[in-house]
């Protein structure tokens, strides 16, 4: 069965450092999300990706974020500096043409900000 | 107005009993609500979805009852098993746009008794 793909598993950086996220999106899907959840919170939208630009993006999605499909197979968050507060599970996520919201996720990359 | 809350936070049944969740939303353009199951350490997983032209879906043991009125939808576990210990997410989309995102409750974490 077709799955998202997210690496690395656990991401472990310094305060102000730089993280690139990577997920390889279900192949013939074309919206891409990521999400974030803070431990113990819900799973926060953050930002949605469509033919090559971003759709719609949260308040989180600050201009220390950004999003990239670099290649035809890799979708990629990008954190310029990041905070103690950046520390969560963070989780992309696809959806094919015909529905857009049935959307599915990979297991996520825990992300934590020393 | 683009919240979602859900109840209870926590919720404990012994094996073989039902197990209710509920949501309830405020915005009328929500047109998809779909149910995800996250095991620790793993991202959500779809569960099951209802959309508002129907007041009920069943997929096995699994059972959405919304209505529509009240803004309100539930999540039915019929013969609770100990496998269904996990936390459960209701969410709330709209088709229209280019985003498709997904608005999540707070989360409910089921815990069934052997």
């Amino acid at each position: 069965e077709p799955e998202v793909t997210q690496t690395p598993s656990h991401q472990v950086t310094q305060m102000g450092q730089e993280v690139i996220l990577r997920c390889v999106p279900i192949s013939n899907h074309l919206y891409f999300y990521w999400y974030r959840q803070i431990l113990g919170q819900k799973v926060e939208f953050l930002v949605s990706f469509y033919n090559n630009e971003i759709s719609e993006k949260s308040e989180i999605f600050d201009d220390q974020f950004s999003v990239e499909r670099p290649d035809g197979s890799n979708f990629t968050l990008k954190i310029r500096s990041t905070k103690l507060e950046d520390s969560a599970m963070y989780f992309c996520a696809s959806s094919g043409w015909i529905a857009k919201n049935i959307q599915y996720f990979g297991a996520g990359t825990r992300l934590s900000v020393l | 107005q683009q919240q979602v809350k859900q109840s209870p936070q926590s919720l404990i049944v012994q094996k073989g009993g039902i197990s209710i969740i509920n949501c309830a939303y405020e915005n009328t353009a929500f047109d998809y609500f779909p149910w995800y199951q996250q095991f620790p350490g793993k991202g959500p997983a779809l569960l099951i979805a209802i959309r508002p032209d129907v007041s009920e879906k069943k997929e096995g043991r699994f059972t959405i009852s919304f209505n529509k009125s009240a803004k309100q939808f539930s999540l039915h576990i019929m013969d609770s098993q100990p496998g269904d210990s996990a936390t459960y997410f209701c969410a709330a989309s709209t088709g229209s746009g280019n985003t498709g995102k997904l608005i999540f409750g707070q989360g409910t974490t089921l815990q069934v008794k052997p």
